[in-house]
């Protein structure tokens, strides 16, 4: 089956710092590609969608200029926390559409997730 | 406004029993997606089922049921003889057309705990 990965699985970084998420789909093309964000016991919540080639959709609250994204080839989108505090440190996960099935659903492959905690 | 209700926050069982777990959905478009994912303790989600708005018929995987029922809005889990490795949160989910493709809704997810 088609295969999402993520880099780094954990990272630890001092508050004020910026941290590049990165989201990769291994054997296959996507056009879109989704970030979540998973509080511990919580729920996913969308927080964008990464389009290749052109600017990401932030879902309602969303600081885009907290959180950059960046889908500059159909395989792989960056998800970068700038400036990253303590109530940034979250469970962050990506997902990609394959462009081959989408137009026969949203098939969507999850990423293994990035833990992040902020000091 | 799409939503997804899991009114279950946490189910224990032992062992052997069945399980089902609810799922109801809201949502005002025709064409919809209806998921239902597996977190275990690692984090991955895993991909358990996917049922389009068209298709009501009910699913069974292995031990693995799902009964769709437009009528109720739901979209309900069973297990059958839980096993331990089944310990996890599952999610249902809800994926409907938007412009420019498609959003997907996760529901708070149930915990399911399974005793030896």
């Amino acid at each position: 089956g088609a295969v999402v990965s993520q880099h780094p699985s954990r990272v630890i970084c001092k508050s004020g710092t910026s941290v590049k998420i990165e989201c990769r789909s291994l054997d296959f093309q996507a056009t879109t590609m989704f970030w979540y964000r998973q509080f511990p016991k919580q729920s996913l919540m969308l927080m964008a969608t990464s389009n290749e080639g052109s600017k990401a959709t932030y879902e309602q609250g969303v600081e885009k200029d907290k959180f950059l994204i960046n889908h500059a080839s159909l395989t792989l989108s960056t998800l970068t926390v700038t400036s990253a505090h303590p109530e940034d440190s979250s469970f962050y996960i990506c997902s990609a559409r394959d462009s081959e099935t989408s137009g026969i659903g949203d098939t969507q492959y999850f990423g293994p997730g990035t833990r992040l905690t902020v000091l | 406004a799409q939503k997804v209700t899991q009114a279950q926050t946490e189910i224990s069982v032992v062992e052997k029993e069945d399980v089902t777990l609810d799922c109801v959905y809201e949502t005002r478009d025709t064409t919809y997606y209806l998921f239902w994912y597996k977190q275990p303790p690692s984090g991955e989600l895993v991909f358990l089922i996917r049922r389009n708005s068209f298709d009501e018929q009910n699913e069974i995987s292995g031990r693995y049921s799902w009964n769709f029922q437009k009528s109720t809005s739901s979209f309900n889990f069973t297990i059958t003889a839980s096993q331990v490795v089944d310990s996890a949160v599952y999610f249902c989910a809800l994926s409907e057309a938007r412009t420019g493709g498609f959003k997907t809704i996760f529901g708070a997810g149930t915990r399911l705990f399974v005793k030896a």
